[in-house]
């Protein structure tokens, strides 16, 4: 089973800044096949990126990311107090498909 | 639109059965993929299995295979999760989730039901 660590475990950042989320798979996930969802307080997930890097539907340009085989970021640039939320990372490259434990971003 | 609407929250009993479920609009339900996610209460979301509508194949993650039983009626575009004896350990947020493609397993989750509440306790 394809372990992913996500760090840090909080990030506390000001509208306007950037944030950089980091997701590391114990094995190399094939094909790529990441991809990063935002689950906001009491809401289901949202998908926000998925082949680690192609924004899905609806998702602004303000969301990017990056990365191949073990190593993988999530990129939000110009932050939003409406980002407030905790980012999952999940591979489905691998069976079984895992889920990272996630990054909560606050906004100062 | 794309829509799962799951059935609404539970309480029970340890040992109890329980059946969930999530209906399926405005895509062809038969040929995506749809499986479920647990949330443990404040914790992070796990991949429990996924089932294809069209011929009730099944997949499901290790830690839950022999724990829950996945299954669909096509006719009625759902999909269901359950349970024949419940633990306290069970009690979680469910979630309902449609891969992307049609056909395939090797896809994210694009479109999510809005949860289902399962509360296990004496």
């Amino acid at each position: 089973e394809i372990v992913l660590t996500q760090s840090p475990g909080t990030l506390s950042l000001s509208p306007g800044e950037r944030a950089t989320l980091s997701c590391r798979a114990s094995q190399s996930v094939n094909s790529n096949y990441l991809a990063w969802y935002q689950q906001k307080p009491g809401q289901a997930p949202r998908l926000l990126i998925y082949g680690a890097s192609s924004r899905a539907t609806g998702i602004p340009d303000r969301f990017s990311g990056s990365g191949s085989g073990t190593d993988f970021t999530l990129t939000i640039s110009r932050l939003e107090p409406e980002d407030l939320a905790v980012y999952y990372c999940q591979q489905y490259g691998n069976s079984p498909r895992t889920f990272g434990q996630g990054t909560k971003l606050e906004i100062k | 639109e794309v829509q799962l609407v799951q059935s609404g929250p539970e309480v029970k009993k340890p040992g109890e059965s329980l059946k969930i479920s999530c209906e399926g609009a405005g895509y062809n339900f038969p040929n995506y993929w749809i499986g479920w996610v647990r949330q443990m209460p404040g914790k992070g979301l796990e991949w429990m299995g996924i089932i294809y509508p069209g011929d009730s194949d099944t997949r499901y993650s290790p830690s839950f295979q022999g724990q829950v039983t996945i299954s669909a009626d096509k006719s009625i575009r759902t999909a269901y999760l359950q349970w024949s004896s419940l633990k306290a350990s069970d009690t979680a947020m469910y979630y309902c989730a449609k891969l992307a493609k049609q056909g395939s397993t090797w896809d994210p989750f694009d479109y999510w039901g809005q949860g289902t509440l399962v509360t296990v306790s004496s």
